[in-house]
């Protein structure tokens, strides 16, 4: 059965760092390109970034880039998430999501992990 | 950026009503929509992917219909499993977007 477990929030400073994994297994983590998605209390859905299964190329959303790096390691089955620089606004909910399909990025989201909190505040 | 603007907001229906929701992108997407059923405190779930595909597992009271920049999911008999927000995805181009949600409540 596919699963996906986040780990790493919690609650930080504006202007730190944190780091968010996310634990795959069930399913052949390395032919699907990886996602995160993010919720800020009470709001609805945002796409943050999205790397794609070997790797190779990364996209994020204008919000996060440039502070946030997003990667993988294939041998470990385990997506990351490098968050520096955190403002207020980044507080959410964080879900890691894969990709509906096999090899090329289609850009939908079928499995989900259940969310790590982040809390930026001083 | 591709905006997406659902309606309405939020609704109020009762178990057996028939519901859609409508969901408008800023430009053409073709057929690169997507829609998602999230529970309160649970993760998303994906109901219908490319507009009008039923997710395997999905009940078949679910369908999406649309193309190019106008959208709509249908339940067709609501459920009390259903009472949710509903929220539509635009897979076109990054960065990708969503709609605002749909909260469907009981009546």
């Amino acid at each position: 059965q596919e699963q996906l477990v986040e780990s790493g929030g919690g609650v930080v400073q504006p202007g730190r760092s944190l780091r968010l994994s996310c634990a795959a297994s069930g399913f052949t983590f390395s032919t699907y390109a990886m996602h995160w998605v993010r919720q800020a209390p009470g709001k609805g859905l945002e796409w943050v970034a999205v790397i794609s299964n070997d790797g190779s190329n990364k996209y994020y959303a204008d919000s996060v880039k440039g502070r946030f790096t997003i990667s993988r390691d294939n041998s470990k089955n385990t997506l990351s998430l490098q968050m520096n620089s955190l403002r207020v606004e980044d507080t959410a909910v964080y879900y890691c999501a894969s990709d509906g399909c096999v090899g090329v990025s289609c850009y939908s989201f079928i499995y989900w992990g259940q969310g790590t909190l982040v809390t930026v505040s001083s | 950026d591709i905006q997406m603007t659902q309606s309405p907001s939020s609704l109020s229906a009762s178990v057996g009503d028939r519901v859609t929701i409508t969901c408008r992108a800023s430009q053409s997407i073709d057929y690169h929509l997507n829609w998602y059923q999230q529970q309160p405190g649970k993760a998303p779930k994906l109901l219908i992917y490319a507009a009008s595909s039923l997710r395997s597992g999905v009940p078949s009271r679910f369908s999406g219909s649309g193309s190019g920049t106008d959208f709509t999911l249908t339940m067709s008999s609501l459920q009390p499993e259903d009472f949710a927000t509903y929220y539509c995805q635009q897979s076109y181009s990054a960065p990708l977007t969503f709609g605002g949600g749909t909260k469907v409540e009981i009546k």
